[in-house]
């Protein structure tokens, strides 16, 4: 059984740039977290997702990010028109069952720069 | 919201001796997980405690539950350089629905 698969590992954009970094959850879960991580940082919760729903996006920036986790395919954080402050490394994480009630297993990070 | 502190936020340890993180949540919590990053790496899940009062033991790590479930410590015992990383406490919030992470222990092992 596969583990969660993160893409790309390593991105360089440019300021004013699109992101998509993709996440694939281990097979069997339909529940999905994303992270941010800044260098030297903690772990920064920004959206949870299952399928074709978004369950909490609290953690969110309003304007220039978005996500997804579609019926079919990996579950998608979009980051438009970036920003050098953008540069971290993002994480995703699932888990088989609903809520905070079980291990989160997660990818091994996109990391992404901003030039 | 619910914030989940750590400390201390950075230790360096001898190889050979005791460490300990401690987790103070501002609201109590349903349970709690460590995790632990190394260097580079991802988090990767240690344990879940659900109990008031709960100790679980892995080998040198011991892990503690408060009584009144809004903290929680990790104590390793005679430490080694495979033990260096980032440890983080987590626990749910925002009505159960998402894990919130503590701010983090980072733990340095001198050999």
């Amino acid at each position: 059984n596969a583990g969660v698969m993160q893409n790309p590992r390593h991105l360089v954009r440019r300021r004013g740039q699109e992101a998509r970094l993709r996440c694939s959850p281990m097979k069997g879960h339909s529940h999905v977290y994303w992270y941010r991580q800044l260098p030297e940082e903690g772990l920064k919760f920004m959206v949870y997702l299952q399928k074709e729903n978004i369950i909490d996006e609290s953690g969110m920036p309003k304007e220039r990010f978005s996500a997804e986790f579609p019926k079919e395919g990996p579950s998608i954080l979009r980051i438009q028109q970036v920003v050098r402050g953008d540069s971290a490394a993002y994480f995703c994480a699932s888990s088989p069952r609903q809520g905070a009630d079980g291990e989160l297993f997660f990818g091994e990070g996109s990391r992404l720069t901003v030039l | 919201g619910q914030q989940v502190m750590q400390i201390p936020q950075y230790q360096h340890v001898q190889e050979g001796e005791d460490f300990t993180t401690y987790c103070n949540s501002s609201t109590t919590l349903s349970n709690i997980q460590w995790y632990k990053q190394r260097p580079g790496g991802h988090p990767v899940f240690l344990i879940q405690l659900v109990k008031s009062g709960e100790v679980k033991k892995q080998k040198r790590l011991t892990f503690q539950f408060g009584e009144a479930k809004k903290n929680s410590s990790l104590h390793i015992t005679a430490t080694q350089t495979t033990d260096v990383g980032t440890y983080f406490c987590a626990g749910p919030s925002g009505g159960y629905q998402k894990v919130t992470f503590g701010t983090g222990t980072k733990l340095q092992v001198i050999p």
